[in-house]
């Protein structure tokens, strides 16, 4: 069956910029998740739906950050007026319980 | 605040070799642990996950162990193959649904 997908898959904005980025979860799946991944680290837990409540988005980053789910299904995580240090990727998860979320490939966004 | 450390960072070994990778934990309070494989420009593939009430979890040529009073975690890989190349990450949930990750252990498996 069809897994959790992204989209993009890449981006790259100018400093200053808009962005948007798509999380397709599984159908079904009550729980999202974002995560930012930096290069050579582990992912960093930004923000949790369950259906199309924002339950945690106590890792946002900053008030740049925004994400929304309000369907309870498709996600956007938005970023305002990009920087330097937003450059990650940028990673969707979903699950139908607690135990095992299934992660999608990911968004790489550079910042130049 | 729980942080995960995962040692070494890079690990580079002959194809065949059993190896170990080592995943510590600071706060033992956990619902879940969670070992994940993550290749070039992929998503994460969780590989094994433990219960807090479990020792230890298999698959395959897989085994990881959970021992929650040291805060530690190990994840065994028996006969080592050129395949098995990639960067692993350790994670653990404090019963908040949100994972909390350590750096991840690079591998490299030479034929």
């Amino acid at each position: 069956g069809a897994g959790v997908s992204q989209s993009p898959r890449y981006k790259v904005a100018k400093r200053g910029q808009d962005v948007a980025l798509r999380c397709d979860p599984i159908s079904g799946h009550v729980s999202l998740f974002w995560y930012q991944q930096a290069l050579g680290q582990g992912p960093e837990f930004l923000t949790y739906f369950q259906n199309e409540a924002q339950l945690d988005k106590s890792g946002l980053p900053s008030d740049r950050f925004f994400a929304e789910r309000p369907e309870g299904s498709v996600s956007t995580l938005k970023i305002q007026r990009t920087q330097q240090e937003d450059s990650a990727v940028y990673l969707c998860a979903s699950s139908l319980d607690r135990d095992r979320a299934s992660f999608g490939p990911g968004t790489r966004l550079t910042v130049t | 605040k729980q942080e995960v450390t995962q040692i070494p960072a890079a690990l580079s070994v002959p194809e065949g070799e059993n190896l170990v990778l080592n995943c510590s934990f600071t706060d033992s309070a956990i619902y879940n642990l969670q070992w994940f494989r993550q290749d070039p420009g992929k998503g994460l593939t969780s590989l094994l996950l433990i219960q807090s009430s479990q020792r230890e979890q298999t698959s395959g040529r897989l085994n990881a162990s959970l021992d929650k009073s040291s805060g530690r975690s190990t994840l065994y890989i028996a006969a080592s193959q050129p395949g098995d190349s990639a960067t692993y990450l350790c994670a653990v949930d404090g019963n908040t649904g949100k994972l909390i990750f350590g750096q991840g252990t690079t591998l490299q498996v030479k034929p």
